[in-house]
């Protein structure tokens, strides 16, 4: 089965600091990643996904990824946060499963924004 | 013009009642899912069905009874409530069951069990 672990339960950062969370994830197959953000009482939206192809992938509100292989790591970048950007993180591996598709989220980080 | 609906938003109950959770999304998916937040954010797959066919089945305790009228709805019955139920309750929809299928989640249903 497919795990993922994010390394950071919180990360506080000042607004217009860079900020990097950080997601590994093992598989012995092929490899779907995904980063959802969740915003308070609010359900999760897609930032950005890796299929295949660049490993640099650039999602929506200014953040990327990095899929890097031979580390089991897609982490999370952004180079200046914005207090908008508080919200709880979550790291994502899809596995097919009877024939669906399946997705382990990691525990989740809580970025919080401070002026 | 919301995407994928939950109701309720909140439901407080006590043990042992019977409740449900409703969810419709106009995407136009097939395959929609439940999933279940713990008090530490920790999001796991329930259950998932495509074209009203359950797929996907995690070890969920049969007092949860979710069901398909149609692909435009899944519905969550909770028989029994226990006080380990207090979670919150997303449902998902996507197209298709392909791995690298973006999934659209709801709003949320706050359950809280007295």
């Amino acid at each position: 089965a497919q795990s993922v672990t994010q390394l950071d339960s919180q990360v506080p950062v000042f607004e217009e600091a860079p900020v990097e969370l950080r997601c590994n994830y093992s598989s012995s197959v092929s490899v779907y990643l995904f980063w959802y953000v969740q915003y308070p009482n609010q359900g999760l939206q897609l930032l950005l996904k890796y299929l295949s192809g660049s490993t640099l992938v650039k999602g929506i509100n200014g953040f990327e990824a990095e899929f890097n292989k031979s580390q089991t790591s897609f982490h999370l970048r952004k180079p200046s946060v914005h207090i908008s950007d508080t919200a709880e993180y979550f790291c994502a591996v899809s596995e097919r499963i009877q024939g669906a598709q399946k997705l382990v989220f990691g525990q989740g980080t809580r970025l919080t924004i401070n002026p | 013009d919301t995407a994928v609906s939950q109701t309720p938003k909140y439901l407080v109950t006590q043990m042992g009642n019977d409740k449900s959770i409703k969810c419709e999304q106009n995407l136009g998916h097939d395959t929609m899912y439940w999933y279940k937040q713990d008090s530490k954010k920790f999001l796991k797959i329930m259950f998932s069905y495509n074209n009203k066919e359950l797929i996907i089945n995690e070890t969920v305790p049969n007092r949860f009874s979710p069901k398909s009228p149609d692909k435009a709805h899944l519905n969550l019955h909770i028989n029994s409530l226990e006080l380990g139920d207090s979670a919150v309750y997303f449902c998902a929809s996507s197209q298709g069951v392909g791995p690298g299928n973006e999934q659209f989640f709801g709003p949320g249903t706050r359950l809280t069990v007295l």
